[in-house]
């Protein structure tokens, strides 16, 4: 089952401004997890937010989360069209060895 | 370099065949995991293993099978293989650590 809903499900921006992409989700977790997808190819992990961390940063990647909402987002900073890809949120509910629950994805278009 | 190989990209086989796809990583994770991933639906688990010779059914298990004779290989089995199995499939990988899954590549399989 979808765990995860994003939103929104398409965004297109230029080179330079700040993507924004959210995520809700419906049980409790353990840890929500950020990938990201290029066309045609597996998904490469980006970044890790616990269940008791409320913001983490790593270089132009912002990640926040709200379990009282259960929600989060990722903001793309400087965005670059190297960064045009699918991103998905996936939710580790901390049950079975590691197991993700994905979210359907948005797909980020960054134009030159 | 940590990897995730999966032994195709491509893949056109006939209604009725029976299909392998392999899977072998090469950083000693005990977990591994069979996706497929659609247009609308994203990622779906449908199998996974969190050890050699252990199994467990993801969300959509129906007409597929699992093989983990070696830790490092983790196979997917259509025994008859439909049209409706048409599909990009990933494989993945964790450790005990939880802090995000590899993933290989991808097959993109096709069942005429």
């Amino acid at each position: 089952s979808q765990q995860g809903e994003e939103d929104p499900q398409a965004l297109s921006i230029q080179e330079g401004e700040n993507a924004t992409m959210n995520c809700s989700y419906k049980t409790s977790i353990n840890n929500l997890q950020w990938y990201r997808q290029n066309s045609g190819r597996g998904l490469v992990h980006l970044i890790l937010i616990r269940s008791n961390e409320r913001e983490k940063h790593s270089g132009r990647l912002r990640v926040t989360l709200d379990t009282s909402k259960k929600s989060s987002s990722l903001l793309i900073t400087a965005s670059r069209a190297a960064d045009t890809a699918s991103y998905f949120c996936a939710t580790d509910g901390g049950t079975s060895y590691g197991k993700l629950t994905f979210g359907q994805g948005t797909i980020l278009t960054v134009h030159p | 370099d940590v990897k995730v190989t999966q032994s195709s990209r491509y893949l056109v086989k006939r209604t009725g065949e029976k299909v392998f796809l392999e899977c072998v990583q090469d950083m000693d994770h005990e977990n591994m995991f069979w996706y497929r991933q659609d247009p609308g639906l994203g990622l779906r688990l449908i199998y996974f293993s969190y050890d050699v010779k252990m199994k467990e059914k993801g969300d959509i298990p129906e007409g597929y099978s699992v093989s983990r004779e070696k830790k490092e290989r983790f196979s997917l089995i259509l025994e008859s293989a439909s049209t409706n199995q048409t599909s990009m499939y990933l494989c993945a990988s964790s450790g005990l650590a939880r802090v995000g899954q590899f993933f290989g590549p991808g097959t993109r399989l096709t069942v005429l």
